[in-house]
Protein backbone atom coordinates (compact mmCIF):
# COMPACT_ATOMS: atom_id res chain seq x y z
CA UNK A 1 0.00 0.00 0.00
CA UNK A 2 1.15 3.74 0.17
CA UNK A 3 2.99 4.81 2.55
CA UNK A 4 5.11 8.48 3.45
CA UNK A 5 8.16 8.24 5.37
CA UNK A 6 9.91 11.24 7.28
CA UNK A 7 12.82 11.67 9.51
CA UNK A 8 11.09 12.69 13.26
CA UNK A 9 13.55 15.22 14.24
CA UNK A 10 15.37 18.15 12.90
CA UNK A 11 17.06 21.14 15.26
CA UNK A 12 18.90 24.05 13.05
CA UNK A 13 20.14 27.27 14.18
CA UNK A 14 18.25 30.72 13.42
CA UNK A 15 19.34 32.21 10.24
CA UNK A 16 20.58 28.61 8.65
CA UNK A 17 18.86 26.52 6.04
CA UNK A 18 16.46 24.06 7.73
CA UNK A 19 16.20 20.99 4.64
CA UNK A 20 13.14 18.15 5.46
CA UNK A 21 13.12 15.23 3.83
CA UNK A 22 10.31 12.76 2.75
CA UNK A 23 10.08 9.60 0.97
CA UNK A 24 6.58 7.91 -1.04
CA UNK A 25 5.98 4.86 -2.34
CA UNK A 26 2.90 5.46 -5.01
CA UNK A 27 4.18 6.11 -8.41
CA UNK A 28 0.90 7.56 -9.13
CA UNK A 29 0.83 10.24 -6.93
CA UNK A 30 -0.63 13.35 -8.52
CA UNK A 31 0.12 16.00 -5.95
CA UNK A 32 2.31 16.15 -2.69
CA UNK A 33 2.03 18.65 0.06
CA UNK A 34 4.07 19.76 3.45
CA UNK A 35 1.53 21.19 6.23
CA UNK A 36 2.77 23.14 8.80
CA UNK A 37 1.40 22.40 12.26
CA UNK A 38 2.06 24.49 15.49
CA UNK A 39 1.44 23.27 19.34
CA UNK A 40 -2.33 23.18 19.79
CA UNK A 41 -3.30 24.10 16.07
CA UNK A 42 -4.45 22.08 12.91
CA UNK A 43 -2.55 21.81 10.00
CA UNK A 44 -1.54 24.60 7.34
CA UNK A 45 -1.07 24.12 4.00
CA UNK A 46 3.04 25.52 3.25
CA UNK A 47 2.89 24.16 -0.18
CA UNK A 48 2.27 21.81 -3.26
CA UNK A 49 3.93 20.24 -6.29
CA UNK A 50 2.27 18.75 -9.01
CA UNK A 51 3.93 15.37 -10.00
CA UNK A 52 4.92 16.18 -13.19
CA UNK A 53 7.04 19.44 -11.57
CA UNK A 54 10.47 19.41 -10.18
CA UNK A 55 10.93 22.56 -8.01
CA UNK A 56 8.41 24.90 -6.74
CA UNK A 57 9.72 28.37 -4.86
CA UNK A 58 7.77 30.40 -2.83
CA UNK A 59 9.51 33.17 -0.80
CA UNK A 60 11.89 31.27 1.66
CA UNK A 61 9.93 28.08 0.49
CA UNK A 62 11.71 25.31 -1.85
CA UNK A 63 9.69 22.26 -3.18
CA UNK A 64 11.93 20.00 -4.65
CA UNK A 65 10.56 16.22 -6.59
CA UNK A 66 13.08 13.60 -7.96
CA UNK A 67 10.25 11.08 -9.06
CA UNK A 68 12.26 8.93 -9.96
CA UNK A 69 13.70 8.06 -6.71
CA UNK A 70 9.74 8.96 -4.56
CA UNK A 71 12.04 11.56 -3.03
CA UNK A 72 10.60 15.27 -1.68
CA UNK A 73 12.34 18.25 0.48
CA UNK A 74 11.10 20.86 1.95
CA UNK A 75 14.17 23.69 1.93
CA UNK A 76 13.46 26.67 4.32
CA UNK A 77 15.69 29.89 3.95
CA UNK A 78 16.88 31.86 6.71
CA UNK A 79 15.18 29.60 9.28
CA UNK A 80 13.62 31.62 12.03
CA UNK A 81 12.30 30.48 15.47
CA UNK A 82 8.60 31.31 14.21
CA UNK A 83 9.35 28.35 11.83
CA UNK A 84 9.19 25.87 15.12
CA UNK A 85 6.76 23.19 14.36
CA UNK A 86 5.63 20.39 13.45
CA UNK A 87 6.09 19.45 9.08
CA UNK A 88 4.07 17.08 7.26
CA UNK A 89 4.34 15.63 3.66
CA UNK A 90 1.56 14.13 2.38
CA UNK A 91 0.51 12.97 -0.53
CA UNK A 92 -2.43 12.65 -2.82
CA UNK A 93 -3.61 9.33 -3.73
CA UNK A 94 -4.52 9.07 -7.95
CA UNK A 95 -8.06 10.16 -8.80
CA UNK A 96 -9.38 9.97 -5.16
CA UNK A 97 -8.18 12.70 -3.67
CA UNK A 98 -7.86 11.34 -0.62
CA UNK A 99 -4.04 11.81 1.47
CA UNK A 100 -1.58 9.96 3.07
CA UNK A 101 1.07 11.44 5.35
CA UNK A 102 3.79 10.58 6.89
CA UNK A 103 4.35 10.53 10.45
CA UNK A 104 5.96 14.46 10.54
CA UNK A 105 9.29 15.91 11.25
CA UNK A 106 9.59 18.28 13.96
CA UNK A 107 12.09 21.36 13.04
CA UNK A 108 13.28 23.06 16.19
CA UNK A 109 15.34 26.22 15.91
CA UNK A 110 17.60 27.74 18.18
CA UNK A 111 18.33 31.25 18.43
CA UNK B 1 -17.90 31.66 9.44
CA UNK B 2 -14.73 31.32 7.80
CA UNK B 3 -13.03 28.70 6.50
CA UNK B 4 -13.49 25.00 8.50
CA UNK B 5 -15.03 25.15 12.22
CA UNK B 6 -15.11 22.36 14.29
CA UNK B 7 -16.94 21.69 17.85
CA UNK B 8 -16.68 21.10 20.28
CA UNK B 9 -12.94 22.04 20.71
CA UNK B 10 -12.19 19.43 23.37
CA UNK B 11 -14.07 16.41 25.23
CA UNK B 12 -13.73 14.13 27.87
CA UNK B 13 -16.05 11.37 26.93
CA UNK B 14 -17.09 7.96 29.87
CA UNK B 15 -16.44 4.84 27.37
CA UNK B 16 -19.42 3.62 25.95
CA UNK B 17 -21.06 6.78 25.56
CA UNK B 18 -21.98 8.32 22.15
CA UNK B 19 -20.59 11.43 20.80
CA UNK B 20 -21.16 13.28 17.55
CA UNK B 21 -17.93 15.65 16.29
CA UNK B 22 -19.17 18.80 14.22
CA UNK B 23 -17.31 19.96 11.18
CA UNK B 24 -18.79 23.03 9.22
CA UNK B 25 -17.00 24.37 6.13
CA UNK B 26 -18.20 27.89 4.11
CA UNK B 27 -16.12 27.01 0.99
CA UNK B 28 -18.35 25.13 -0.95
CA UNK B 29 -16.23 22.15 -1.06
CA UNK B 30 -17.57 19.32 -2.48
CA UNK B 31 -15.12 16.97 -1.11
CA UNK B 32 -14.84 16.58 2.97
CA UNK B 33 -12.53 14.38 4.76
CA UNK B 34 -12.10 13.07 8.46
CA UNK B 35 -8.60 12.25 10.33
CA UNK B 36 -7.21 11.65 13.42
CA UNK B 37 -3.84 12.15 14.61
CA UNK B 38 -1.84 10.16 17.12
CA UNK B 39 1.63 10.48 18.00
CA UNK B 40 4.10 9.13 15.83
CA UNK B 41 1.13 8.61 13.76
CA UNK B 42 0.98 11.30 11.89
CA UNK B 43 -2.28 11.75 10.11
CA UNK B 44 -4.96 8.91 9.14
CA UNK B 45 -8.05 9.14 7.38
CA UNK B 46 -11.33 7.44 8.69
CA UNK B 47 -14.50 8.22 6.18
CA UNK B 48 -14.53 11.08 4.07
CA UNK B 49 -17.46 12.45 1.43
CA UNK B 50 -16.42 12.86 -2.46
CA UNK B 51 -19.72 14.98 -2.35
CA UNK B 52 -23.19 15.17 -0.81
CA UNK B 53 -24.88 12.16 -0.29
CA UNK B 54 -21.96 10.16 -0.75
CA UNK B 55 -19.31 8.81 1.99
CA UNK B 56 -16.09 6.38 1.89
CA UNK B 57 -14.44 4.50 3.91
CA UNK B 58 -10.82 5.20 5.01
CA UNK B 59 -7.76 3.72 6.57
CA UNK B 60 -9.50 3.66 10.21
CA UNK B 61 -13.10 3.38 9.92
CA UNK B 62 -13.90 0.61 12.33
CA UNK B 63 -16.18 2.64 15.50
CA UNK B 64 -17.24 5.75 13.71
CA UNK B 65 -19.99 6.66 10.94
CA UNK B 66 -20.30 9.91 8.85
CA UNK B 67 -23.13 11.57 7.40
CA UNK B 68 -23.03 13.75 4.62
CA UNK B 69 -26.57 15.02 4.30
CA UNK B 70 -25.30 18.82 2.29
CA UNK B 71 -22.10 20.48 1.43
CA UNK B 72 -21.54 22.13 3.99
CA UNK B 73 -21.59 19.72 6.93
CA UNK B 74 -20.19 16.35 7.54
CA UNK B 75 -20.44 15.22 11.34
CA UNK B 76 -18.36 12.42 12.49
CA UNK B 77 -20.04 10.01 15.11
CA UNK B 78 -18.99 7.54 17.89
CA UNK B 79 -21.59 5.11 18.67
CA UNK B 80 -19.61 3.61 21.58
CA UNK B 81 -16.58 5.21 22.73
CA UNK B 82 -13.56 3.45 23.88
CA UNK B 83 -10.11 4.43 24.89
CA UNK B 84 -8.34 3.54 21.60
CA UNK B 85 -10.24 6.45 20.50
CA UNK B 86 -8.67 9.30 22.49
CA UNK B 87 -6.90 11.52 19.96
CA UNK B 88 -7.10 14.36 18.05
CA UNK B 89 -9.63 14.36 15.36
CA UNK B 90 -9.11 17.14 11.89
CA UNK B 91 -11.75 17.65 9.42
CA UNK B 92 -10.70 18.86 6.32
CA UNK B 93 -12.73 19.95 3.05
CA UNK B 94 -10.79 20.47 -0.25
CA UNK B 95 -10.60 21.04 -4.02
CA UNK B 96 -9.06 18.33 -6.14
CA UNK B 97 -5.62 20.03 -5.74
CA UNK B 98 -5.53 20.62 -2.19
CA UNK B 99 -7.48 20.17 1.49
CA UNK B 100 -7.40 22.42 4.13
CA UNK B 101 -8.71 21.57 7.57
CA UNK B 102 -10.05 22.67 10.53
CA UNK B 103 -8.35 23.67 13.99
CA UNK B 104 -9.17 20.09 15.58
CA UNK B 105 -11.10 18.44 18.56
CA UNK B 106 -9.10 16.63 21.00
CA UNK B 107 -10.76 13.87 22.25
CA UNK B 108 -10.46 12.33 25.66
CA UNK B 109 -12.33 8.30 26.48
CA UNK B 110 -12.09 7.22 29.57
Amino acid sequence: GEDVEQSLFLSVREGDSSVINCTYTDSSSTYLYWYKQEPGAGLQLLTYIFSNMDMKQDQRLTVLLNKKDKHLSLRIADTQTGDSAIYFCAEATSNTGKLIFGQGTTLQVKP
Amino acid sequence: IAGITQAPTSQILAAGRRMTLRCTQDMRHNAMYWYRQDLGLGLRLIHYSNTAGTTGKGEVPDGYSVSRANTDDFPLTLASAVPSQTSVYFCASGTEQTQYFGPGTRLLVL
